[in-house]
C-alpha cells in the first residue's frame, strides 16, 4: 500500500518556540518523491520542498528544515523560532510512477502570538 | 501574473443541478490535475491529463466529466449535484507527469451543494 501518515492533527505552540512536523510514509517503489506543501487560511496550496528517494541529504531553508530519513521512511519538517504567519495547515505527499500525489491528512499548526 | 488560476471562487447550488468550473495555467506545464479535498481536509486526486489526453481517473463518479480543450486548461463539469460533493476543488499543473516534478496549484473553488 502506498499511503502517507502525519499523526499530529493539531499542534499548537507559542511564537519563537521550534516545532517538528512528522511525516512518515509507505510505498514498495524504490524511485519516489517526496513534498511538503503549506496551506495558509487563505487556502491555496504552495509548494515548499521536493526530495527524492535516493537523497537522504538533510535541507535546510531559512528558518525551514527538512530530516529524510529511508530507514524509518520519515521525512519531517521542522520550523525554527516559529512566528504567527508559519500558522497553516501542512501536507507531506508522495509522488508516485503513477503521476499522483498521494497526500497524508495534513497537521493544522497553529503559532499563538 | 497567476500561475494557476480557476473561476469560480465560490459556487453555491442546489442539488441535481449542473455546473463546470475552469482552470488555466499560464506556465507552459504539460499536465494538469484535479483534486478535491473534503471538509476534513483530505486531498484526493480525482483526475490528471497530459497534453490533452486522459492519464489518471481516480474511481470518479461519471458525474464528473474533466474536458481539456488544450494543454493550458483543464475544465471540471459536474453533472447531476449531490450534497457530498460539497468541497473545495484545486486544479494543479506540473511540467511533466514524471514522478520528480512539483504541481502548482491554483487557489481552489469552494462548491457547497444545497
Amino acid at each position: 500500500a502506498q499511503k502517507v501518515t502525519q499523526a499530529q492533527t493539531e499542534i499548537s505552540v507559542v511564537e519563537k518556540e521550534d516545532v517538528t512536523l512528522d511525516c512518515v510514509y509507505e510505498t514498495r517503489d524504490t524511485t519516489y518523491y517526496l513534498f511538503w506543501y503549506k496551506q495558509p487560511p487563505s487556502g491555496e496550496l504552495v509548494f515548499l520542498i521536493r526530495r527524492n528517494s535516493f537523497d537522504e541529504q538533510n535541507e535546510i531553508s531559512g528558518r525551514y528544515s527538512w530530516n529524510f530519513q529511508k530507514s524509518t521512511s520519515s521525512f519531517n519538517f521542522t520550523i525554527t523560532a516559529s512566528q504567527v504567519v508559519d500558522s497553516a495547515v501542512y501536507f507531506c505527499a508522495l509522488s508516485l510512477g503513477a503521476q499522483k500525489l498521494v497526500f497524508g491528512q495534513g497537521t493544522r499548526l497553529t503559532i499563538n502570538p | 501574473d497567476t500561475a494557476v488560476s480557476q473561476t469560480p471562487k465560490y459556487l453555491v447550488t442546489q442539488m441535481g443541478n449542473d455546473k463546470s468550473i475552469k482552470c488555466e495555467q499560464n506556465l507552459g506545464h504539460d499536465t494538469m490535475y484535479w483534486y478535491k479535498q473534503d471538509s476534513k481536509k483530505f486531498l484526493k486526486i480525482m483526475f490528471s491529463y497530459n497534453n490533452k489526453e486522459l492519464i489518471i481517473n481516480e474511481t470518479v463518479p461519471n458525474r464528473f466529466s474533466p474536458k481539456s480543450p488544450d494543454k493550458a486548461h483543464l475544465n471540471l463539469h459536474i453533472n447531476s449535484l449531490e450534497l457530498g460533493d460539497s468541497a473545495v476543488y484545486f486544479c494543479a499543473s506540473s511540467q511533466e507527469p514524471a514522478v520528480s516534478y512539483e504541481q502548482y496549484f491554483g487557489p481552489g473553488t469552494r462548491l457547497t451543494v444545497t
